[in-house]
């Protein structure tokens, strides 16, 4: 079946690196990779929808600046933290969709990013 | 717009109980509906869907989900569960294509499988 991999799947670094994290489809071409942040115990919060080649769609109350996402080819989205704060701490999911067909999102296995 | 509802944020069972985990959903408009696994600090994993046809769906470790669409449902239930069914879970709507493909998602139920 189609795959999404994620990587790093665990990113520990100080207060004000800049992290990026990749998201890659395997074995279909996805014109559209969606980013969400997952807090503790809560659902999926969807931060951004991103479209190869044009830039992302952001959602209300997500800083374009801070959290960058560039969708380069069919198969390869990143999403960059910049100057990276603890309140950035949280864990990360990527996911894929070949919009042509009837097919539903599959999904990375997740990076758990924690600033000191 | 869409909406899904979890109302359990927990639900804890004994091993071999049998197990309900309910999601309500609201939409204007037809949609297909899904079931995702999270594990510990992991991603979502598609469990099962529902797109058309037959309302009762299954998976391939025991899981089935009916969609009723007078009730607007979707609830996910196992006749016995085993530990290893301890985990998170998402149930999640989405517009067929032609719509928005954005997937709505509830808020996740936490199945807590006591030995």
């Amino acid at each position: 079946g189609a795959v999404v991999s994620q990587h790093p799947s665990r990113v520990i670094c100080k207060s004000g690196t800049s992290v990026k994290i990749e998201c890659r489809s395997l074995d279909f071409q996805a014109t559209t990779m969606f980013w969400y942040r997952q807090f503790p115990k809560q659902s999926l919060m969807l931060m951004a929808t991103s479209n190869e080649g044009s830039k992302a769609t952001y959602e209300q109350g997500v800083e374009k600046d801070k959290f960058l996402i560039n969708h380069a080819s069919l198969t390869l989205s990143t999403l960059t933290v910049t100057s990276a704060h603890p309140e950035d701490s949280s864990f990360y999911i990527c996911s894929a969709s070949d919009r042509g067909r009837n097919q539903p999102q599959h999904f990375g296995d997740g990076t758990r990013l924690s600033i000191l | 717009a869409q909406s899904v509802t979890q109302l359990d944020s927990q639900v804890p069972v004994f091993e071999e109980a049998p197990v309900e985990l309910r999601c309500n959903y609201s939409s204007s408009v037809s949609v297909y509906l899904f079931w995702y696994v999270q594990y510990p600090n992991q991603g979502l994993q598609l469990l099962l869907k529902y797109l058309s046809g037959s309302t009762l769906v299954k998976s391939i470790n025991g899981f089935e989900a009916e969609f009723n669409k007078s009730q607007t449902s979707f609830h996910l239930r196992k006749p016995s569960v085993h530990i290893s069914d301890t985990a998170e879970y998402f149930c999640a709507v989405r517009t067929p294509p032609g719509g928005s493909y954005i997937p709505t998602f509830g808020r996740g139920t936490s199945l807590i499988v006591h030995p």
